[in-house]
């Protein structure tokens, strides 16, 4: 079993959409959750950044963590064009440096 | 921030040969990462490059066929070493400049085909 598992899609919907992507996990000591954004033929980005449990909002990207489940989401509302892109969810342990470790990456498509 | 630079962007290798991809980065920084990315695949860390000391590698990936080198905070080059198909992949550097979310930045990437 994969420790992160993230569907890879692709995802297509239409402009305006609210969007929803998850990932699971199965190390309950993963403490720092992330999302980053990989567009075609560039390096990801970092989106996001949570520690807790619960919602943290960043204009249009919510960022939801549930430790009890081992689930994290992000959602996209009112989705761009410009968020076409490749969205790749990355956790790491407590306590300095940490290794991430990465979801394979969902694939967003936002037709206009 | 930091801003990334690798080179080659892409390359098309013949089977057996090495590449060697350079990382430059804006600022200077004490952690660098080398990173494979394959289709299908999530990002995989080969290796933590640290100024002044031996990369460590993770589990999987052994020096004699990715060598890297980190001569100075600026600057890392990984090679891939006797290459065959299965090493095509998509290749970055990443650092980790310091900062309160342990941002990691990524380079653009190196494209390897080997044929």
């Amino acid at each position: 079993q994969k420790e992160v598992e993230q569907d890879p899609g692709p995802l297509s919907v239409p402009e305006g959409a609210i969007v929803s992507l998850n990932c699971t996990y199965s190390n309950s000591a993963f403490q720092y959750f992330m999302w980053y954004r990989q567009y075609s033929r560039k390096g990801p980005e970092l989106l996001m950044y949570t520690y807790s449990s619960g919602n943290k909002e960043d204009g249009r990207f919510t960022a939801q963590v549930d430790k009890s489940s081992k689930y994290i989401s992000l959602f996209i509302r009112d989705s761009q064009p410009s968020d076409s892109a490749t969205y790749l969810c990355a956790m790491t342990l407590s306590g300095g440096y940490q290794k991430v470790t990465f979801g394979i990456g969902t694939k967003l498509q936002v037709i206009p | 921030s930091a801003v990334i630079s690798q080179k080659p962007s892409r390359d098309i290798c013949q089977r057996g040969t090495s590449l060697t991809i350079q990382c430059q980065v804006d600022s200077q920084v004490t952690m660098m990462f080398w990173y494979r990315q394959q289709p299908g695949q999530s990002l995989t860390l080969i290796a933590t490059a640290n100024q002044g000391s031996e990369a460590t590698y993770e589990s999987g990936f052994v020096i004699d066929k990715f060598p890297i080198s980190r001569p100075n905070l600026t600057f890392s080059t990984l090679t891939v070493s006797n290459m065959s198909p299965e090493d095509s992949s998509i290749y970055l550097c990443s650092v980790l400049p310091g900062g309160p979310y342990n941002e990691q930045f990524f380079g653009p990437g190196t494209r390897l085909t080997v044929l």
